[in-house]
């Protein structure tokens, strides 16, 4: 089957640097989206990144490994409005995306 | 980024009633549409996945009876909830995918959500 794993919740404080990973195992591979959702709204699109490799964007990086079926958002100098839920999402071998459950980040002050 | 927008953002209607959300690509055209359901806490779940011009294709559980998906252009697809029940109140996202460059080919766009709470 298809599955993507990322961590539930994840606590970091204002001002400093999180990492959240996320793991996947999906029939094909054509790229790895990175969202951020806040509590009821939409997902907005951080990175997507299909080759391996660190993707630079601001605050926010994304970095790839096929191999190992690894990819991880980095965010650094947190802001309280960063707190919101950051969505992994795979692209398979029909196109179609194969979500993870989100990790739920806290920022405190 | 490409633009999709979605209607109403929220609505309330009575139980047995029919409700239709409506997915709209403002400046690109989508060739394919995904519908998405959301609980409380809990991830995407999509629902069907609609190509301009043919029927939608619906995941495994979801009643297409139920849930009628038209995307009848390429701009434009609508999600209607029939005889809609207080266990289909849920957040409803739409997605849209075009043709262009390779942003457009593999980035799916979202739409602001429809929140729809039956009574």
């Amino acid at each position: 089957g298809q599955n993507i794993d990322q961590p539930t919740e994840m606590t970091a404080t204002e001002g400093a640097i999180v990492q959240i990973n996320c793991t996947y195992q999906t029939s094909g591979f054509n790229g790895l989206f990175w969202y951020q959702q806040h509590a009821g709204e939409a997902p907005t699109f951080l990175s997507y990144n299909v080759l391996d490799g660190l993707e630079e964007k601001g605050r926010f990086s994304s970095f790839l490994s096929r191999s190992k079926g690894y990819s991880y958002l980095l965010l650094k100098e947190l802001q309280m409005k960063d707190s919101a839920s950051y969505l992994c999402a795979v692209v398979d071998s029909n196109y179609q995306l194969i979500w993870g459950a989100g990790t739920k980040l806290i920022i405190k002050p | 980024g490409a633009v999709v927008s979605q209607h109403p953002s929220w609505v309330i209607c009575k139980s047995g009633t029919s409700v239709k959300i409506e997915c709209r690509s403002l400046d690109f055209q989508a060739t394919t549409m995904f519908w998405y359901r959301q609980f409380p806490k809990q991830s995407l779940m999509l629902m069907a996945t609609s190509n301009e011009g043919s029927k939608a294709t619906y995941e495994q559980g979801v009643e297409k009876d139920k849930f009628l998906i038209n995307h009848a252009s390429l701009t434009l697809s609508t999600l209607t909830v029939t005889s809609a029940h207080p266990e289909d109140s849920s957040f409803y996202i739409c997605s849209a995918r075009g043709r262009g460059g390779s942003e457009l080919n593999t980035e799916a766009f979202f739409g602001q959500g429809t929140r729809l709470t039956v009574v």
